[in-house]
């Protein structure tokens, strides 16, 4: 069965903190990985994609991490703030990218 | 910035009823995404659709759930006879061409149905 997994469920942190949230998935033939953010009652928005053929992708203060053969993931923030605060889901999608897989999130508190 | 809208916002219906949740995909998506996530619980995947059919579809995705995409910018599901445990949140989303690898899915706001 395919699955994902994510550490820690929830994360406290203070302000200014760098921070790793990691992802395990169960399906190595992954066609890619995607981080995704979502806030109460909100729908998801996208932070970053990894496709099957790399190894990480960085936008601002994110860095996502692919380690296929281990089946893991990792997205770290940098300079953490407040508004960082929010679910963070790991999801992936299998061959084709038809079918995509979620975890149950990192809920992130950054107290400022 | 283009993005996927959906309606209702809230849908509340008796057990039984049929419903119709309607997505419009950002316009020069190909790929088309039906998602629910219970209260609490993880987003899970319903069905994937592309070049007017289904692509692939999971084990929740069973006879009381169709999609169809009606027109050029429309993509909807029904659930024929609603029942309790259908209450979620139903979100949809679009994607360009997965076929490079490169997609994104951007995700609309949901619906939140709740069946009574």
């Amino acid at each position: 069965k395919q699955e994902v997994t994510q550490i820690p469920a929830a994360l406290s942190v203070p302000e200014g903190e760098n921070l790793v949230l990691n992802c395990s998935f169960t399906d190595s033939a992954i066609y890619n990985l995607q981080w995704f953010r979502q806030d109460p009652g909100k729908g998801l928005t996208s932070l970053l994609l990894i496709q099957s053929s790399q190894r990480e992708q960085t936008s601002g203060r994110l860095n996502a991490s692919l380690d296929k053969s281990s089946g893991r993931s990792t997205l770290y923030i940098a300079a953490s703030q407040p508004g960082d605060s929010a679910t963070y889901l790991c999801a992936f999608s299998n061959t084709g990218g038809f079918k995509t897989i979620f975890g149950a999130g990192t809920r992130l508190f950054v107290k400022a | 910035e283009p993005e996927v809208t959906q309606t209702p916002s809230h849908q509340v219906t008796q057990m039984g009823q049929e419903v119709i949740l309607r997505c419009v995909p950002i316009s020069n998506h190909l790929y088309f995404y039906w998602y629910r996530q219970i209260l609490g619980q993880k987003v899970e995947f319903l069905v994937s659709f592309y070049n007017n059919e289904i692509s692939e579809k999971s084990e929740i995705f069973d006879d009381q759930f169709s999609v169809e995409r009606p027109d050029g910018s429309n993509f909807t599901l029904k659930i024929r006879s609603t029942k309790l445990e259908d209450s979620a949140m139903y979100f949809c989303a679009s994607s360009g061409d997965p076929g490079r690898s490169t997609d994104t899915q951007y995700f609309g706001p949901g619906t939140r149905l709740t069946v009574l």
